[in-house]
């Protein structure tokens, strides 16, 4: 069984750049949630994936979107990047009605923007 | 707004006591508790969770505490060990929101275990 896992690990990216993040669920699992995790901050939840549908939203602006495929990998695209966007962010997969407890998180990607 | 809090931003325990991390809440919807340990470069592993119909649930060295009335958690470890050295997040939960599960975070704790 293999764990989550993202890439790449780190990234650099100029401000107005757009970037993409890449998670792969553990198997069995057909959500993915993704989190940004600012420098002394908890995570907060962008957004959620289940069947290739977002499935609810935090309080993250439209360039913040994603996709998931049928294998249940997921991306995380950011458009139009700004300085506070610089963070580490986080995917976690699960199944439905595994309850928070089966929510499995990958290493992240640390992104600045400079 | 800051709707999972953890007021101290590091503790430091000696190896063999008792940890004892701390968290508030505000969000009266929350019904589902969390605590997750994070070490370098690796995501944030689940450690032990409480319903809210409960007010203690344990696991060998972990219980964590729940008081509805005054919306806090507690987490106490012991005895405390160097390898419990880490971040640890306290999360919560609305369940009712069924399929739609979001986890709210506080901003962490740094527990240092002192040999």
């Amino acid at each position: 069984e293999t764990g989550v896992t993202q890439s790449p690990t780190h990234l650099i990216k100029t401000r107005g750049q757009q970037v993409t993040l890449r998670c792969s669920s553990q198997s069995g699992h057909n959500t993915v949630s993704w989190y940004q995790q600012a420098l002394g901050q908890g995570p907060q939840f962008i957004f959620q994936y289940y069947r290739e549908e977002e499935n609810g939203r935090g309080n993250f602006p439209p360039r913040f979107s994603g996709l998931q495929f049928p294998n249940y990998s997921s991306e995380l695209n950011v458009n139009a990047l700004e300085l506070d966007d610089s963070a580490l962010y986080l995917c976690a997969s699960s199944f439905p009605g595994g309850g928070m407890d089966e929510q499995y998180f990958g290493p992240g990607t640390r992104l600045t923007v400079t | 707004d800051q709707q999972v809090k953890q007021n101290s931003p590091s503790l430091s325990v000696q190896e063999g006591r008792i940890s004892i991390l701390n968290c508030d809440y505000t969000n009266s919807m929350f019904d589902y508790f969390l605590w997750y340990k994070k070490y370098p470069a690796e995501g944030p592993t689940f450690l032990i969770s409480i319903s809210s119909i409960k007010d203690k649930n344990e696991d060998g060295r972990f219980t964590v505490f729940l008081n509805k009335s005054a919306k806090h958690l507690s987490l106490h470890i012991v005895p405390s060990q160097p390898g419990d050295s880490a971040v640890y997040f306290c999360a919560a939960d609305d369940i009712s929101n069924f399929g739609n599960e979001k986890l709210t975070f506080g901003t962490g704790t740094r527990l240092t275990i002192i040999p």
